[in-house]
């Protein structure tokens, strides 16, 4: 069975540029959670999807913004981006609400 | 606010020994904890968890221990072996069912 994966792997842009990340969730998982982790701290929630609804998003700006496809896949885009926008951006999915997550290998964002 | 905190950034272990890695919270609403291990490079992967109806949850190696008047639970790992060592993040759930994640423990198993 084919794991969470995130593309791309490795990402570049400039200040004030616009970054999309992409998730596929495990096949038959329904919710989709975005986290960020800046290096030296821990994983910080930025968004839940379930099925294609926004069920919760974290203390984040609203320049950070996503969706959830009706394959259940999302993206995660960040408007304006900032240098402190520079982090590892994971993607997770999990079976039922509450349920064990399953990271992928998560997209590294790097902001010049 | 850290509703989950690891004090610990690191720790070190001889092979062999028991490793115990500690995470408290302080949220009463929490009800659901969560072990996930990040090696370099990739996402973190479930270990193992424990519902607050219960004080143990063994799995092989890996222990939780959840003590809920203290707020405090904390992974045993016995023996620890050097392929355990990676960074050791604990979580929380309550019924918003969305998981709050401490800032992590580098464990570092010494052969």
């Amino acid at each position: 069975e084919a794991g969470v994966t995130q593309s791309p792997t490795h990402l570049i842009k400039t200040r004030g540029q616009q970054a999309t990340l992409r998730c596929s969730p495990i096949s038959g998982h329904t919710s989709v959670y975005w986290y960020q982790q800046a290096l030296g701290l821990g994983l910080q929630f930025l968004l839940w999807y379930d099925e294609g609804e926004e069920r919760n998003r974290g203390n984040f700006p609203p320049r950070f913004s996503g969706r959830q496809f009706p394959n259940y896949s999302s993206e995660l885009n960040v408007n304006a981006l900032e240098l402190e926008d520079s982090a590892l951006y994971l993607c997770a999915s999990s079976l039922e609400v509450g349920g064990e997550q399953y990271f992928g290998p998560g997209t590294r964002l790097t902001v010049t | 606010d850290q509703q989950v905190k690891q004090n610990s950034p690191s720790l070190s272990v001889q092979e062999g020994r028991i490793s115990i890695l500690n995470c408290d919270y302080t949220n009463s609403m929490f009800d659901y904890f969560l072990w996930y291990k990040k090696y370099p490079a990739e996402g973190p992967t479930f270990l193992i968890s424990i519902s607050s109806i219960k004080d143990k949850n063994e799995d092989g190696r890996f222990t939780v221990f959840l003590n809920k008047s203290a707020k405090h639970l904390s992974l045993h790992i016995v023996p620890s072996q050097p392929g355990d060592s990676a960074v050791y993040f604990c979580a929380a759930s309550g019924s918003a069912r969305q998981l709050t994640f401490g800032s992590g423990t580098q464990l570092t198993v010494l052969p």
